[in-house]
């Protein structure tokens, strides 16, 4: 079975770093990409970037480019996403997402995410 | 920046068809997929590549695009359908995009 599992629940302070992480198994880790998104408090999801585990190809949503860290460690299958002074404004919930993607020569690039990992939820608050 | 664009909230009665619908300029080339959310629970594929169900989602769940729309049918909802539902696909440059979502009530 293809599973994404998070880390815990972080309570942190504004300015203060925090690395959470995504590990995967049930599946050859390093060739699929993994997608973070966010999801503040009641508010819809928001695709943040991307990680090739293979090689550590990154890419990011032009929305949270400078703002986040996406990062992988293939020995161990787990990505991670990291802030380095954390603001109230990026209290949410964070979920890693194992991306399918193909090339269709009438469509191009197809790709979509699934499955889901179980969420970390981050609460930024003084 | 390319957007999809979904109606805020639908609602049925239990065994009642409900649609919900996903408009974006790029869905004439890209395929359409949909995401369900339960209250505190991670979002789960119940459509893919328009109308496509994995294994494991009722028939009841079903897809379909034409031009500009796609749209997520449920035929016989019933009350654990109860969820947020999120379209999503890609741009021409293979960039992702979601949906604001959809509240679907089943009462």
């Amino acid at each position: 079975e293809v599973q994404l599992v998070q880390s815990g629940a972080e309570v942190k302070k504004p300015g203060e770093s925090l690395k959470i992480s995504c590990k995967g198994s049930g599946y050859s880790f390093t060739s699929y990409w993994i997608g973070w998104v966010r999801q503040m408090p009641g508010k819809g999801l928001e695709w943040m970037g991307i990680i090739y585990p293979g090689d550590s190809d990154t890419r990011y949503s032009p929305s949270f480019q400078g703002q986040v860290t996406i990062s992988a460690d293939k020995s161990i299958s787990t990505a991670y996403l990291q802030w380095s002074s954390l603001k109230a404004s990026d209290t949410a919930m964070y979920y890693c997402a194992r991306r399918i993607n193909y090339y269709d020569s009438s469509l191009g690039p197809i790709n979509w995410f699934d499955p889901w990992g179980q969420g970390t939820l981050v609460t930024v608050s003084s | 920046s390319y957007e999809l664009t979904q109606p805020p909230s639908v609602s049925v009665s239990p065994g009642q068809t409900a649609r919900i619908t996903c408009s974006g300029d790029a869905l004439p080339k890209k395929y359409a997929y949909w995401y369900q959310q339960k209250s505190g629970q991670a979002p789960v594929l119940v459509i893919y590549e328009d109308s496509k169900r994995p294994s494991g989602i009722p028939e009841r769940f079903s897809g379909s695009s034409s031009g500009t729309m796609a749209t997520l049918t449920i035929s016989g909802a019933q009350v654990e359908d109860e969820a947020d539902y999120y379209c999503y696909s890609t741009d021409s440059s293979g960039n992702h995009f979601f949906g604001g979502g959809t509240k679907l009530t089943v009462l």
